[in-house]
């Protein structure tokens, strides 16, 4: 089946802990994206790739890394730099072939700080 | 300034009955997308439906539609004929054509809709 996936599912961060969340994807998309979504709100873009060895900072980037290494993976890293990482992580796909260009999503992480 | 304004934090509608969800959008770009996603309490965010903002008639996905109008700016989702299964937060996001090209998508708040048996 196409589709997104991210692991783990839950992922417990200690106090100056690096972690790394994972996305991957088989629907050829060539963009990638990492969006934050915190109790109640909407969701906010952390990181973007439009082409492999690319990437683009979104609206929160800082206290966060990514690679994109291959076309179908666009890990993101929490680094201790984020001081308030408690979050439902989102990772979304697209073509970016002219029309729709729809963002379709995985089914997240959540991310708690022990 | 709110690119994606939606002003309605939870709804109900009886099942079987029609709800209106509102989303109120703001750009100078005279290109732009328009789109509604489905976030159901497990929390994958489904897409819905989609309106260009050249297209001239409005979206129609099975019971979901989008009341596009451009002059107001709002692009509201019609639900019909509500289902137990669409109890769910449902976003309004938009994307905009600018000349960068990039693809990112702003989104709204969410409304939290229950539908009541």
């Amino acid at each position: 089946d196409g589709g997104i996936t991210q692991s783990p599912k839950y992922l417990f961060r200690k106090e100056g802990q690096n972690v790394t969340l994972s996305c991957e994807q088989n629907l050829n998309h060539d963009a990638m994206y990492w969006y934050r979504q915190d109790p109640g709100q909407g969701l906010r873009l952390i990181y973007y790739s439009q082409i492999v060895n690319d990437f683009q900072k979104g609206d929160i980037a800082e206290g966060y890394s990514v690679s994109r290494e291959k076309k179908e993976s666009f890990p993101l890293t929490v680094t201790s730099a984020q001081k308030n990482p408690t979050a439902f992580y989102l990772c979304a796909s697209s073509s970016m072939d002219r029309g729709r260009k729809t963002q379709y999503f995985g089914p997240g992480t959540r991310l708690l700080v022990l | 300034a709110q690119k994606i304004t939606q002003t309605q934090p939870g709804m109900f509608v009886q099942e079987k009955e029609a709800v209106t969800l509102d989303c109120t959008y703001d750009t100078s770009d005279p290109s732009y997308g328009l789109f509604w996603y489905k976030q159901p309490s497990s929390g994958e965010m489904i897409f819905l439906i989609y309106q260009g903002s050249y297209d001239q008639q409005n979206a129609t996905e099975g019971r979901y539609s989008l009341n596009f109008q451009k002059a107001r700016k709002s692009a509201n989702l019609v639900i019909s004929a509500s289902q137990l299964g669409d109890s769910a937060m449902y976003f309004c996001a938009m994307r905009e054509d600018g000349p960068k090209g990039a693809n990112n998508l702003f989104f709204g708040t969410g409304t939290r809709l229950t539908v009541i048996p």
